[in-house]
């Protein structure tokens, strides 16, 4: 078992760029979820899929942050036209049904110049 | 939504005694209080959870209480060791039908000195 996979592990943007991040879940987990974690903030939910299905995206800044998981291999975290705020180590978390245990990938660090 | 408090914010403690880190929560309908320990540069792993049909769980060195009349939830670590050093996170979760994600304490960094 590979665990959540994230990739790229790091990535640089120039402000105003597009950032795209990308998750793998646990094979078998029905449940993803992104969160955000910076210094200030904590750890922050953003939205959350459940049998590929989005159910929650409160937590997502409503202009510039979309998110997908066209199957249920892999989802996406999309920024458009980054801004310095948006740096933070993004991680993406499976689980088998959703309200189970969660298990954390090894995150994105987006750096936005 | 949710509100979860976390303190303290910094804990030393001596090698071998006890450590606890507390957490309140707002939201009644929370039922799920998983505790996380992340090391620097590494992501947030799962250590132990209590679910509210429980008051008590202890596993390898770990014990976490849960007082649903207060909602208060606590971990406590026995007999700490160096390796324990690391940033802990506490959170809540209301519901397994509708709501999943996640409500993180603002964290606790440990620091087990000898």
């Amino acid at each position: 078992n590979a665990g959540v996979i994230q990739t790229p592990r790091h990535k640089v943007t120039g402000k105003g760029q597009e950032a795209t991040l990308w998750c793998e879940p646990i094979s078998g987990h029905s449940a993803v979820f992104w969160y955000r974690q910076t210094i200030v903030q904590g750890l922050e939910f953003l939205t959350y899929f459940r049998n590929q299905a989005p159910i929650d995206d409160s937590g997502m800044p409503k202009e510039r942050f979309s998110a997908q998981m066209p199957n249920q291999s892999h989802s996406t975290l999309k920024i458009q036209s980054t801004q310095p705020q948006d740096s933070a180590v993004y991680l993406c978390a499976s689980s088998l049904r959703g309200g189970d245990e969660q298990y954390f990938g090894p995150g994105t660090r987006l750096t936005v110049l | 939504g949710e509100q979860v408090e976390q303190l303290p914010s910094i804990l030393r403690v001596q090698e071998g005694s006890s450590a606890s880190i507390n957490c309140t929560y707002e939201n009644s309908a929370s039922n799920y209080f998983p505790w996380y320990k992340q090391e620097p540069g590494e992501n947030p792993k799962l250590i132990i959870d209590i679910r509210s049909n429980m008051e008590r769980k202890q596993t390898q060195g770990l014990i976490v209480l849960l007082d649903k009349k207060a909602k208060r939830f606590s971990l406590h670590i026995t007999d700490t060791q160096p390796g324990d050093s690391a940033m802990y996170f506490c959170a809540a979760s209301a519901g397994t039908q509708v709501v999943g994600q996640l409500t993180f304490g603002s964290g606790t960094r440990l620091q087990v000195y000898a």
